[in-house]
């Protein structure tokens, strides 16, 4: 039973440029949450996805948008690169009625 | 505001020697308090899921215990391998359609042989 995939593993942008990230949940799951994680920070919920909609969005921008496809898929995508979205993004799936999120391995974002 | 606060940070332990990290929480209605390991550069790993206070849950060297204002994970005689990053989080009842983690800054834990 494959877990949550992420890719890719590592990234570099540079300012002002745009990323794409990419999340398959686990077999069963139909509910993506985003998650940014700063070094040496706890992880931050960007936002869920559940029926290809967003359902609920933490404190960040709208620089920060996703989608999620019939399929259960989901993308983050990240416009006008700072230096500050340097992070760890995680996506976490769960069933939609389940309380425990596993998360995947990450996607390290590195912008110069 | 809900909050989730570890302690200590960083912790260092001799192979056997055990001890506790805690979990201290400011929750409006807790739905769960979970626990995770994550290793470097990799993705928090799902540990345990309490719901009410006394609830107790074991896995291995690990014990997570459950009160109304914290949790503690408790590690019998630990090995170099339990040696990560130990994350807490809450879910409130009062977090709408979601079931959105509120985490900890972490406990760092080092086994030295």
């Amino acid at each position: 039973d494959a877990g949550v995939t992420q890719s890719p593993t590592h990234l570099i942008k540079t300012r002002g440029q745009q990323v794409t990230l990419r999340c398959s949940p686990k077999s069963g799951h139909d509910t993506v949450s985003w998650y940014q994680q700063a070094l040496g920070q706890g992880p931050q919920f960007i936002f869920q996805y559940y029926e290809e909609e967003e359902r609920q969005r933490g404190n960040f921008p709208d620089r920060f948008s996703g989608h999620q496809f019939p399929n259960y898929s989901s993308e983050l995508n990240v416009n006008a690169l700072l230096l500050g979205d340097s992070a760890l993004y995680l996506c976490a799936s769960s069933p939609e009625r389940g309380n425990e999120q596993f998360f995947g391995p990450g996607t390290r974002l590195t912008v110069l | 505001e809900d909050q989730v606060t570890q302690s200590p940070e960083a912790l260092r332990l001799q192979e056997g020697e055990s001890s506790s990290l805690n979990c201290s929480y400011t929750v409006s209605g807790l739905r769960g308090l979970f626990w995770y390991r994550q290793d470097p550069g990799k993705g928090p790993e799902f540990l345990f899921t309490l719901y009410s206070a006394g609830e107790e849950k074991e896995k291995e060297r690990l014990k997570a215990t459950l009160t109304k204002k914290e949790s503690f994970l408790h590690i019998t005689a630990p090995k170099p391998e339990d040696s990560a990053t130990y994350l807490c989080a809450v879910q409130s009842i009062y977090g709408g359609a979601t079931n959105k983690l509120i985490f900890g800054t972490g406990t760092l834990l080092a086994v030295q042989p």
